[in-house]
């Protein structure tokens, strides 16, 4: 019954790869997120969503692209993979954008070799 | 800017004792300030959170003390224990009604000592 999942949860890959990140969450909220933490553990917004709609795009090389086919899903694809962007990935939702609490997946550990 | 300054980066104490962290924040609009208790190899979990109407929390061992005129706000574990050893993340929104994001502090490392 887990309320945010994403899949995988470690992701290996060769610099020039394209990957993707997937998200699923069943609590009904109209928000998703994407967060990327470095390895000094900070905690940066990439992407907000709201009910299929973008809502904040950060600085985010133009490489990273999100989808969200429904509001229950958001997925991140990643062009011309780097060695900078490994890092893990999280997803969060909530109910609503910012002001409640946010809800998070797992994580994807992605390594770039 | 936006921005939520979190002190200290680390914290040691020992079993017992009471640990406090510490952030400030930018944007005077800000309305919520909640806590996230991050375990190794775990997701960010919210422990506990504050919303301006008020100028504390209390949830069992943990409180959150909110000063507005300040913008500032802080965690406080009393009695604390090896398994509150994690990373705490405070946070705090900027921008307001859609576009309103949640602007994360840098991170506390607190250790237990057993």
């Amino acid at each position: 019954d887990t309320a945010v999942s994403q899949t995988p949860k470690y992701l290996v890959t060769q610099m020039g790869n394209d990957k993707s990140i997937k998200c699923e969450q069943n609590l009904g909220h109209d928000t998703m997120y994407w967060y990327k933490q470095d390895s000094k553990k900070f905690l940066k917004i990439m992407f907000s969503y709201n009910n299929k709609e973008l809502i904040i795009n950060e600085t985010v090389p133009n490489r990273f692209s999100p989808k969200s086919p429904d509001k229950a899903h958001l997925n991140l694809h990643i062009n011309s993979l780097e060695l900078g962007d490994s890092a893990v990935y999280f997803c969060a939702s909530s109910f609503t954008q910012g002001v409640t609490e946010a809800f998070f997946g797992q994580g994807t550990r992605l390594t770039v070799v | 800017g936006e921005n939520v300054e979190q002190h200290p980066s680390t914290l040691s104490v020992q079993e017992g004792d009471s640990a406090v962290i510490k952030c400030t924040y930018s944007d005077s609009a800000s309305n919520y300030f909640p806590w996230y208790k991050q375990e190794l190899g775990k997701r960010p979990q919210l422990i506990i959170d504050i919303r301006s109407n008020v100028g504390e929390k209390k949830d069992q061992r943990i409180a959150v003390t909110l000063n507005k005129t300040a913008k500032h706000f802080s965690l406080h574990i009393t009695e604390t224990q090896p398994e509150d050893s994690a990373v705490y993340f405070c946070a705090a929104p900027w921008g307001s009604g859609n576009t309103g994001k949640l602007i994360f502090g840098q991170g506390t490392t607190l250790q237990v000592k057993p």
